[in-house]
């Protein structure tokens, strides 16, 4: 199945710095690549996400890249902000049967970053 | 999400005992998903349901139960099987059960053994 490894595990820097997150998967099947953010006791929440059909994609200070041929994506934070601080969470997603051969999307996540921005 | 609420927030579970945690969404999404995240861990799926009447297994289905009577409704029961219950507890629900298909959470329930 699929497998999901995210770097660093801790990660802290200043504020008004840029921050990067980087997976990567071993499915060349999966397609689908959504970045979650967590803070602490709550929902994780969908920040942006792209799909194997584009290399790049940006919303405001977020960023994500994902090179297919390397199995590989990042997030890139710019200008970072104390309320940037969250765990996140990436994840990669493909197709599968079930056992009744009906198929479906999973996502398999990867184990987090704690980001922390400091003042 | 508004839309997916989890129920209760907190919960404990005595030994032995069977326990259920409620999750509901009003977006009119066709797939429903159990989560379990423990510290340090990214989230695990449980039982996942892409259409009311059906569920399948996730990667650590045993010792839990679920149901989908209800498009709106999955509730999921940690039975006394499962010996190591104390986790957060994500529902999510997404438009459809396809690959490509953002999903969205709820506030989740943090479970604990007394």
């Amino acid at each position: 199945g699929e497998n999901v490894e995210q770097h660093p595990s801790t990660l802290s820097v200043q504020e008004g710095d840029s921050a990067v997150i980087k997976c990567t998967y071993s499915d060349s099947a999966s397609n689908y690549f959504p970045w979650y953010k967590q803070e602490l006791g709550k929902r994780p929440q969908l920040i942006i996400d792209i799909r194997s059909n584009v290399g790049e994609k940006k919303d405001q200070r977020i960023a994500v890249t994902l090179n297919k041929t390397a199995k590989h994506f990042s997030l890139h934070i710019t200008e970072t902000q104390p309320e940037d601080s969250a765990v996140y969470f990436c994840a990669a997603s493909n197709s599968l049967r079930n056992a009744g051969g009906t198929s479906y999307g999973k996502l398999t996540f990867g184990q987090g970053t704690i980001l922390t921005v400091h003042p | 999400d508004g839309g997916i609420t989890q129920s209760p927030k907190y919960l404990f579970r005595k030994e032995g005992q069977n326990v259920t945690l409620s999750c509901e969404q009003n977006l009119n999404h066709d797939a429903m998903y159990w989560y379990r995240q423990d510290p340090g861990q990214g989230l695990r799926l449980i039982y996942y349901s892409q259409i009311v009447n059906d569920f399948q297994k996730g990667d650590i289905a045993e010792g839990y139960s679920v149901s989908r009577e209800k498009k709106e409704s999955f509730p999921l029961t940690v039975t006394s099987a499962q010996k190591n219950p104390t986790a957060f507890y994500l529902c999510a629900s997404s438009t459809t059960g396809g690959f490509n298909q953002p999903q969205h959470f709820g506030d989740g329930t943090r479970l604990s053994i007394l």
